[in-house]
């Protein structure tokens, strides 16, 4: 059973002080690992897709890495506007299921 | 941008009830997915569907639930009968290819059962 394990579970930054979202996961077979921004009430916002180990992706103040355990999402002098919960889900070769965990809530405070 | 859109944004149903959530997946997809967060809870997966059929489904997906595409456009998942523990906001989303494609949501339809 694919796992994914995000920490922490909530993070309070300063506005322009940059820091890192852990995604841990064990899948059987990775054909993708997805990065999404939810805001509150809203449905999953697609920021990145990664596929191999060494890949890395960015968009804006946002940068995502991925080894073979593990995804980064780095965060580079965030601004309010960046405060949202940021989820990470897994797809195994096996189907197209998103396996998901339990998100990342950042708070950017100015 | 194409995006995919859901009706209603937010229904109140009483226990026992049928309920049937509405999907316009984006118009090139062929992939079509229904997720659901249960407040303060991970997305879960329920069911995939492709060429007019379920490919996948979760445990959660029971003979309780029903997914139909009734026309070219239009994708609709169904709860016969509503179960408190059914409230949740309900995520449809669809995909251009499989597995590994990217995956795109619509905004929720927030269900309440009372």
């Amino acid at each position: 059973e694919d796992q994914v394990t995000q920490s922490p579970e909530a993070l309070r930054l300063q506005e322009g002080e940059s820091s890192s979202l852990n995604c841990s996961y064990t899948v059987s077979g990775l054909r993708g690992l997805f990065w999404y921004r939810q805001d509150p009430g809203k449905g999953p916002e697609f920021l990145f897709t990664l596929y191999s180990a060494g890949e890395e992706k960015e968009k804006e103040r946002l940068k995502a890495t991925l080894t073979k355990k593990e995804s980064f999402l780095h965060i580079t002098a965030p601004k309010p506007e960046d405060s949202a919960t940021y989820l990470c889900a897994v797809n195994n070769n096996a189907g197209n299921m998103l396996t998901f965990g339990g998100g990342t809530r950042l708070m950017v405070k100015p | 941008e194409p995006e995919v859109t859901q009706t209603p944004s937010h229904q109140v149903t009483q226990m026992g009830q049928e309920v049937i959530l509405r999907c316009v997946p984006i118009s090139n997809h062929l992939y079509f997915y229904w997720y659901r967060q249960i407040l303060g809870q991970k997305v879960e997966f329920l069911v995939s569907f492709y060429n007019n059929e379920i490919s996948e489904k979760s445990e959660i997906f029971d003979d309780q639930f029903s997914v139909e595409r009734p026309d070219g456009s239009n994708f609709t998942l169904k709860i016969r009968s509503t179960k408190l523990e059914d409230s949740a906001m309900y995520f449809c989303a669809s995909s251009s290819l499989r597995g590994g494609n990217t995956i795109y949501f619509g905004e929720g339809s927030w269900l309440t059962v009372v």
